[in-house]
C-alpha cells in the first residue's frame, strides 16, 4: 500500500498562474482533506471531502477549489495564485468521522 | 484566531530527559485529542491519541496527560532520544459523522542531544 500521494513534490508559480494539487489514497478512506502548513501557524484545514460526492470548506478556504473525482481521489486547485499561497500543502485521509488521519508527503509550493 | 494553543516553541533536551509539551483549548465540544510527530520533509503522523473519558494514555514512551477541567493536555516523551527529534503538534477535533476535523496548534520543535 502506497497510503496517501502527492503530486507534485515541488511546483513553482509566478502570481496569476493556476495549478492543481493532485492527491491520491489507496486505504479505501471515506473522507479526504487538504492542509496547509505555515511557518509558525501549524497545518490549518482549507477544504474537506466527507465522503465522494461531497466536499466542504474549512478554515482557510478562500483562492481555492477542490475536486472530489472518485472515492480516491481530491484535488486542489489554485485558479490565480497569489504569493501568500506559498506554503507547504498536505492531503490527509481517513475511514470516516472519527479515526486517524493520514497525511501524505506534501507539496511545497512557492508563488513569486 | 488558534483553536489550539500549544507551548513551548521549541524544547532542548538531553538524552534520557523528559520533555514535556503542553496544549490548551478552549471549545468543550472537542472530544477527541491527538498528538502528531513530523520529521522534516515528511507528513504529520499520528503518535497517541486520547478521549476527554481518560485521564491519561500510555504508549511505550509516549504519555498524554488530559485535564478535562482546565480543558489542557499535554505529551511526556519518557527516556528521550536523540531518533525523537521532531516537531510535535497536538489537536483537537469533535465527533462529527462525516469527517474529523482537526485543529493544529503551533507545533513544538524537539531537539534531543546525545
Amino acid at each position: 500500500n502506497a497510503g496517501v500521494t502527492q503530486t507534485p513534490k515541488f511546483q513553482v508559480l509566478k502570481t496569476g498562474q493556476s495549478m492543481t494539487l493532485q492527491c491520491a489514497q489507496d486505504m479505501n478512506h471515506n473522507s479526504m482533506y487538504w492542509y496547509r502548513q505555515d511557518p509558525g501557524m501549524g497545518l490549518r484545514l482549507i477544504y474537506y471531502s466527507a465522503s465522494e460526492g461531497t466536499t466542504d470548506k474549512g478554515e482557510v478556504p478562500n483562492g481555492y477549489n477542490v475536486s472530489r473525482l472518485n472515492k480516491r481521489e481530491f484535488s486542489l486547485r489554485l485558479e490565480s495564485a497569489a504569493p501568500s499561497q506559498t506554503s507547504v500543502y498536505f492531503c490527509a485521509s481517513s475511514l470516516g468521522g472519527v479515526g486517524e488521519q493520514f497525511f501524505g508527503p506534501g507539496t511545497r509550493l512557492t508563488v513569486l | 484566531q488558534q483553536q489550539v494553543k500549544q507551548s513551548p516553541q521549541s524544547l532542548i533536551v538531553q538524552k534520557g530527559g523528559i520533555p514535556i509539551i503542553n496544549c490548551a483549548y478552549e471549545n468543550t465540544a472537542f472530544d477527541y485529542f491527538p498528538w502528531y510527530q513530523q520529521f522534516p520533509g515528511k507528513g504529520p503522523a499520528l503518535l497517541i491519541a486520547i478521549r476527554p473519558d481518560v485521564s491519561e494514555k500510555k504508549e511505550g514512551r509516549f504519555t498524554i496527560s488530559f485535564n478535562k477541567s482546565a480543558k489542557q493536555f499535554s505529551l511526556h516523551i519518557m527516556d528521550s532520544q536523540p531518533g525523537d527529534s521532531a516537531t510535535y503538534f497536538c489537536a483537537a477535533s469533535t465527533r462529527n459523522a462525516g469527517a474529523n476535523n482537526l485543529f493544529f496548534g503551533t507545533g513544538t520543535r524537539l531537539t534531543v542531544i546525545p
